[in-house]
């Protein structure tokens, strides 16, 4: 198994809607990624989990709170979020030796 | 402060001839270098990478070239074909760290 899996592909949600993104990966990996895309921008890094610990957080607003649960499994849980929030939202993993392996991403939209 | 620069937005290629798409960084510690290609409302999928004790890789068409002087590198796909169509992303990181750094991208349009 040699991919990142992401559920759901799409989510509508209003302001004050509680939802959650999952992403899956049975590689092994040890380090585990999300990212917010916007259209025809590069991914910008949100959060790193390295070994099941949150490693880096890049200033992103607490109505994102991300939560790994093992070593195969990352959740974004999401909270009262702004319509500037949708976005593509990708997960990725990483072995160790740098190359990510990235999810097809949940496009979020926010009503 | 963008640490990886693609500074052509887009690029128009003859199918059959050579795409060259190009990426600069500022950071010297940088010393593994990746490129990803990205459809529409998908995911980045990756393409090739380079780490800095080589100055180039080669996989199919696409190769990848690095000059560490220049703080340069780019990606040559040959021949171009239609499907390589997409938007190309170059990223870097440091070896000891977690933490990749995109370039802005630039939309590769193979014309058949």
């Amino acid at each position: 198994d040699t991919e990142v899996t992401q559920t759901p592909k799409h989510l509508v949600m209003g302001m004050t809607n509680k939802k959650s993104l999952k992403c899956e990966q049975h590689m092994g990996h040890r380090a585990m990624y999300w990212y917010k895309q916007k259209a025809k921008k590069p991914p910008e890094l949100m959060f790193v989990y390295s070994y099941e610990k949150l490693s880096i957080n890049e200033s992103v607003p607490s109505r994102f709170s991300p939560e790994c649960p093992n070593s195969s499994l990352l959740n974004l849980h999401l909270h009262a979020l702004q319509p500037e929030d949708s976005a593509l939202y990708l997960c990725a993993s990483a072995r160790g030796d740098n190359e990510q392996f990235f999810g097809p991403g949940t496009r979020l939209t926010v009503l | 402060d963008q640490q990886v620069k693609q500074n052509s937005p887009s690029l128009s290629v003859q199918e059959g001839r050579i795409s060259i798409l190009n990426c600069d960084y500022t950071n010297s510690m940088f010393d593994y270098f990746l490129w990803y290609k990205k459809y529409p409302a998908e995911g980045p999928t990756f393409l090739i990478s380079i780490s800095s004790i080589k100055d180039k890789n080669e996989d199919g068409r696409f190769t990848v070239f690095l000059n560490k002087s220049a703080k340069h590198l780019s990606l040559h796909i040959v021949p171009s074909q239609p499907g390589d169509s997409a938007v190309y992303f170059c990223a870097a990181s440091e070896s000891t760290g977690n933490q990749f750094y995109f370039g802005t991208g630039t939309s590769l349009t193979v014309i058949p």
